[in-house]
């Protein structure tokens, strides 16, 4: 098993530019999840689905969009881009009321 | 509104000095607990809990939890420097993870 894999691991944009950030995991778990992680302010929660075709928004969504079409991908766009949005993102999935995998992370930087 | 409140936001210790680590809650659909450690990467699962009184342990690492006062502790005895992380508490609330800021333990030699 691959487990979560996040691609790419490091991206620069400049503002105003959209891109999609890729998670997908092998483990046929139901729910998947981002989060941003800035100094200080440990791990936000951007959207999370908990199956296919069903996502929800978390503390901090402005700004990001996401699709559940398969139970494997759970990609996050970044509408357009603005440097608030330069962070470590981290999608992570898990069973149902079961601990979180967590991929190794996408470090964005916006100019 | 669900929130996660750990203490301290820092500690710095000497090896093999014996740490506790807080994390409080208030959220209104309590499901279960968990601690992660994160060095620079990923964060690692370290424990859930899911009810009061009962004790995890994982070589020098302990976590209890206290659903009537919404707290858990983690404690780590004997530190060594590979334990310097930042530790994550986070609280699942049905469809939700709510993740605490985190506490960077440092253990100096």
């Amino acid at each position: 098993n691959a487990g979560v894999t996040q691609t790419p691991k490091f991206q620069v944009l400049k503002t105003g530019q959209s891109m999609t950030l890729q998670c997908a995991q092998d483990m046929n778990h139901e729910y998947m999840s981002w989060y941003r992680q800035d100094p200080g302010m440990g791990l936000r929660l951007i959207h999370y689905s908990v199956g296919a075709g069903i996502t929800d928004q978390g503390e901090v969504p402005n700004g990001y969009n996401v699709s559940r079409s398969t139970t494997e991908d759970f990609p996050l766009r970044l509408l357009s881009a603005a440097p608030s949005q330069t962070s470590v993102y981290f999608c992570a999935s898990s069973l149902p009321s079961a601990k979180q995998y967590f991929g190794p992370g996408t470090r964005l930087t916006v100019t | 509104e669900d929130k996660v409140v750990q203490s301290p936001l820092s500690l710095v210790v000497h090896e093999g000095d014996t740490v506790t680590l807080n994390c409080s809650y208030e959220v209104t659909n309590f499901r279960s607990l968990l601690w992660y450690k994160q060095e620079k990467k990923a964060p690692t699962f370290l424990f859930m809990l899911t009810s009061s009184g009962i004790e995890k342990k994982s070589g020098r690492l302990s976590s209890i939890l206290d659903k009537k006062e919404l707290f858990s502790i983690l404690n780590i005895t004997a530190t060594q420097t590979g334990d310097s992380a930042v530790y994550l508490c986070a609280v699942y609330t049905g469809n939700q993870f709510y993740f605490g800021t985190g506490t960077s333990l440092t253990v100096i030699p």
